[in-house]
Order: C-alpha cells, then sequence, then structure tokens
C-alpha cells in the first residue's frame, strides 16, 4: 500500500494567516493527489484535485502543488470558516489511503 | 443536483447483521463508481471499497475483504454496505462516495455518513 503521511498534525494559527500543510506519499502518484476538508459532524468535502485543480465553488485562497511525492496544500489567507481538519488522499491505484489528518486550530 | 443519501444511524449488538444504503439522485448512478469510506471515532478516513453499479464490479481494500459486502441495485439507484456478524470494532461513521475520473478516481461528492454503533 501507499502510505501518506501528512505534516503537521496539528496547527494552530490566526484569521489572516498563511497556511501550509504538507502530505508526502512512500512512492510517486504523480498528480493523483485529493485534498478534503472536514468539519466537526460533517462529511468531508473535496477542496483540490489532480494535486492543484481547484473544485468548483471552492474559494481561491485554498491552493495545491507537487507531484510525486511531495504536494502542499496553501490557504493563502485564513479565514474563520477555514478551522478544520483536512486530509490527503493519493488515488494512484484503485487501493487510495488517506492521510492522517491535519487540524487547523484556532490560535 | 448530485445527491447521496444514506440511511440513518443504527445501534446494534456485535453478532448481528446490518445493511446501510446509498441512494445516488441527480447523476447517471449506473456511471459512476461508488465507494465506501470508514471514520472511527475521534480518527481519520479509511477506504474500505468501491463497486460500479453498472456492472457489480467491485474491489475491496484488503483491510476490509472478507469483513464487509458492497452490492448495489441500479433498479433503485443504491448501492449497500452490509456486515454478516458486527463487532464493537466496526462503531464508526460510514460515508458512501461517488466517484469522479477516468482510470483515477477520486470522490467528488460524499454522502452525509451513517453512524453505526455497535454495543451489547
Amino acid at each position: 500500500d501507499i502510505q501518506m503521511t501528512q505534516s503537521p498534525s496539528t496547527l494552530s494559527a490566526s484569521v489572516g494567516d498563511r497556511v501550509t500543510i504538507t502530505c508526502r506519499a512512500s512512492q510517486s502518484i504523480s498528480s493523483w493527489l485529493a485534498w478534503y476538508q472536514q468539519k466537526p459532524g460533517k462529511a468531508p468535502k473535496l477542496l483540490i484535485y489532480k494535486a492543484s485543480s481547484l473544485e468548483s465553488g471552492v474559494p481561491s485562497r485554498f491552493s495545491g502543488s507537487g507531484s510525486g511525492t511531495e504536494f502542499t496544500l496553501t490557504i493563502s489567507s485564513l479565514q474563520p470558516d477555514d478551522f478544520a481538519t483536512y486530509y490527503c488522499q493519493q488515488y494512484n491505484s484503485y487501493l487510495w489511503t488517506f492521510g492522517q489528518g491535519t487540524k487547523v486550530e484556532i490560535k | 443536483e448530485v445527491q447521496l443519501v444514506q440511511s440513518g444511524a443504527e445501534v446494534k449488538k456485535p453478532g448481528e447483521s446490518l445493511k446501510i444504503s446509498c441512494k445516488g439522485s441527480g447523476y447517471s448512478f449506473t456511471s459512476y463508481w461508488i465507494g465506501w469510506v470508514r471514520q472511527m471515532p475521534g480518527k481519520g478516513l479509511e477506504w474500505m471499497g468501491i463497486i460500479y453499479p453498472g456492472d457489480s464490479d467491485t474491489r475491496y481494500s484488503p483491510s476490509f475483504q472478507g469483513q464487509v459486502t458492497i452490492s448495489a441495485d441500479k433498479s433503485i439507484s443504491t448501492a449497500y454496505l452490509q456486515w454478516s456478524s458486527l463487532k464493537a470494532s466496526d462503531t464508526a461513521m460510514y460515508y458512501c462516495v461517488r466517484l469522479y475520473g477516468s482510470g483515477s478516481y477520486y470522490s467528488d461528492y460524499w454522502g452525509q455518513g451513517t453512524l453505526v454503533t455497535v454495543s451489547s
């Protein structure tokens, strides 16, 4: 299985901060990476697919980059609605795996 | 509007059987893979398996192979996840997802989740 490692596990930030979350794959997954946002008690929501493509309706302050084994999710200016847990997921094959999640907390 | 609507929360005893459902609407149900994802209390997301309702082609994560059964009834646009004998460790939220792509697929729509509680 391809292992996905996210860092950090928890991130404390203030409104307006630039936030970066990293996801590393145990082997190359090309650009087959998605990012999801999950708020407490809710289903995850797709933010980014194919490493850097913004899902329709997602604010442009979210961006993704990377290929191969190193990927990042960046929030350019953190908003109150962005405090949540973020997951990366590789879909290089049907044996998908998720990262362990990064919780973005209010500082 | 694409929607995946899951069946309601369940409380079961160890050893009981269970089948939960996920009804798709707003798109061609037979043309997209449907997947199931587990989230244990306070934990992350785990992919369980997928089914193509058009021909019932089904694939399981090795971690869940033999533990659950995924099926679909295309006549009513509904996918299912079932257990023959529940364990306390099956207590979790279960999400169905629609998969989008060609060759490589990501989850573009998620159901609201079904909470399964297994307790004696």
